[in-house]
């Protein structure tokens, strides 16, 4: 199985700070990478797919990149939404593998 | 409104069985692979089986493979995962999640869940 790995596991930042998280990928996983947002007590929402393709309704400053094994989430300009776990998922070989998740508090 | 409800949750022994069921409303259920996936505080989240949009194909995690099958109706907008033979291990928030496509590559939807629990 491919094993997903999360830096850092938690971070802490303020509203209007840039954020980014990473991903990294035990093997090459091109760019099937999507990345998901959970608040305390409810289910994760898909964000990005595609390593860079925003899902409809998501807020332009959450952003995706990189390729290969290590990959980026950034968020430019925290709002007070933001503060939640970003998990990172593999769809390049089955089954399908999470990150750990990155806590942003 | 996209919804996705399960149901069948619930506190079994080892070694016995589970149906949790899912139905769909707000999209043309047919259009979309489905996915099962589960969440614990320990093991995170673990995507446990998927099944493309005719039920054609289907995949699964090996850790449930000949224990667990996924199935759908789409003439009821119902997703299923049938789960035998049940582990401590299975313990675990189940999501029914919808597929951005016919396939089961990206979920977009998620379900609010149904726990299952099982105890020795």
């Amino acid at each position: 199985d491919i094993q997903m790995t999360q830096s850092p596991s938690s971070l802490s930042a303020s509203v209007g700070d840039r954020v980014t998280i990473t991903c990294r990928a035990s093997q090459n996983i091109y760019n099937y990478l999507n990345w998901y947002q959970q608040k305390l007590g409810t289910a994760p929402r898909l964000l990005i797919h595609s390593t860079s393709t925003l899902q409809t309704g998501v807020p332009s400053r959450f952003s995706g990149g990189g390729s290969e094994t290590d990959f980026t989430l950034t968020i430019s300009g925290l709002q007070p939404e933001d503060f939640a776990t970003y998990f990172c998922q593999q769809t390049s070989s089955i089954p399908w593998t999470f990150g750990p998740g990155t806590k942003v508090e | 409104e996209v919804q996705l409800v399960e149901s069948g949750g619930g506190l079994v022994q080892t070694g016995r069985s589970l149906r949790l069921s899912c139905v769909i409303s707000g999209f043309n259920f047919d259009d979309h692979g489905m996915h099962w996936v589960r969440q614990t505080p320990e093991k995170g989240l673990e995507w446990v089986a998927g099944i493309n949009w005719d039920g054609g194909s289907r995949d699964y995690t090996d850790s449930v493979k000949g224990r667990f099958t996924i199935s759908r109706d789409n003439g009821k907008n119902s997703l299923y995962l049938q789960m035998n033979s049940l582990r401590v291990e299975d313990t675990a928030l189940y999501y029914c999640v919808k597929d951005l496509h016919a396939g089961i590559y990206t979920m977009d939807v998620w379900g609010q869940g149904t726990t299952v629990i099982v105890s020795s």
